[in-house]
């Protein structure tokens, strides 16, 4: 059992469309994170996330957080082949700890 | 450039060798992690390293062994592995543990043969 679940695993679009992908737990945390991981590299720092109902734009990508701090959403609009990775989110305390990732959303934007 | 260099990128080694892998970050950070990355599962914490000092060791098979000698460097020095440790293994670091976002490495591709 996953404390972070991820839907769906694997989307592929086309460039232009728009798309959400959820990371959903049980549990509540603290601050969440989403990373974007190409092909052959590791993850990089996209947003954190920290309040109940928080919502972060970072230019076509839009971030939220659940009031409930137990799930999260990000929107891509107008998706573009640059976007394709793999989109991880993480949660936990501020504690090394306890702080989970998910298995990830895997991303293909089609040109 | 990350700010977090690993090395080597990949690595292909027998069950028999010894190998280790290097991570090294100019960010000024405390924390540094070693994780492992396997095909359709969540990335697994293996270590964590602050100011020097080992803070977590999660269960991690001893044919893995960590070494920090300064706050700028982490190793992960390999032995007598098995096939089920192939998997990509990241470097991280973080200002502090209490964490407010990690700054990856590259990975290093490890195949155990």
């Amino acid at each position: 059992t996953q404390l972070l679940e991820q839907s769906p695993q694997f989307l592929s679009i086309q460039e232009g469309e728009n798309l959400t992908v959820y990371c959903n737990s049980s549990s509540v945390f603290s601050s969440l994170q989403w990373y974007r991981q190409e092909p052959g590299e590791g993850p990089v720092l996209l947003v954190t996330v920290v309040t109940g109902g928080e919502v972060k734009k970072l230019k076509r990508l839009t971030f939220q957080f659940g009031d409930a701090r137990k799930d999260s959403s990000l929107h891509i609009t107008a998706a573009q082949p640059g976007d394709t990775g793999l989109y991880l989110c993480a949660g936990g305390s501020y504690n090394f700890n306890k702080f989970y990732f998910g298995s990830g959303t895997k991303l293909n934007v089609k040109p | 450039e990350t700010g977090v260099t690993q090395t080597p990128r990949h690595l292909v080694m027998g069950m028999t060798n010894k190998k280790s892998l290097k991570c090294e970050q100019h960010l000024g950070h405390n924390a540094m992690y070693w994780y492992k990355q396997s095909a359709k599962k969540p990335l697994e914490l293996m270590f964590v390293y602050s100011l020097e000092e080992r803070v977590e060791n999660n269960s991690v098979p001893s044919r893995f062994s960590p070494e920090c000698p300064n706050s700028s460097h982490l190793f992960l020095h390999l032995h007598t592995l098995q096939p089920e440790d192939s998997a990509l293994y990241l470097c991280a670091s973080s200002p502090q543990t209490e964490n407010y976002g990690y700054t990856f490495g590259s990975g290093t591709r490890l195949t155990v043969v």
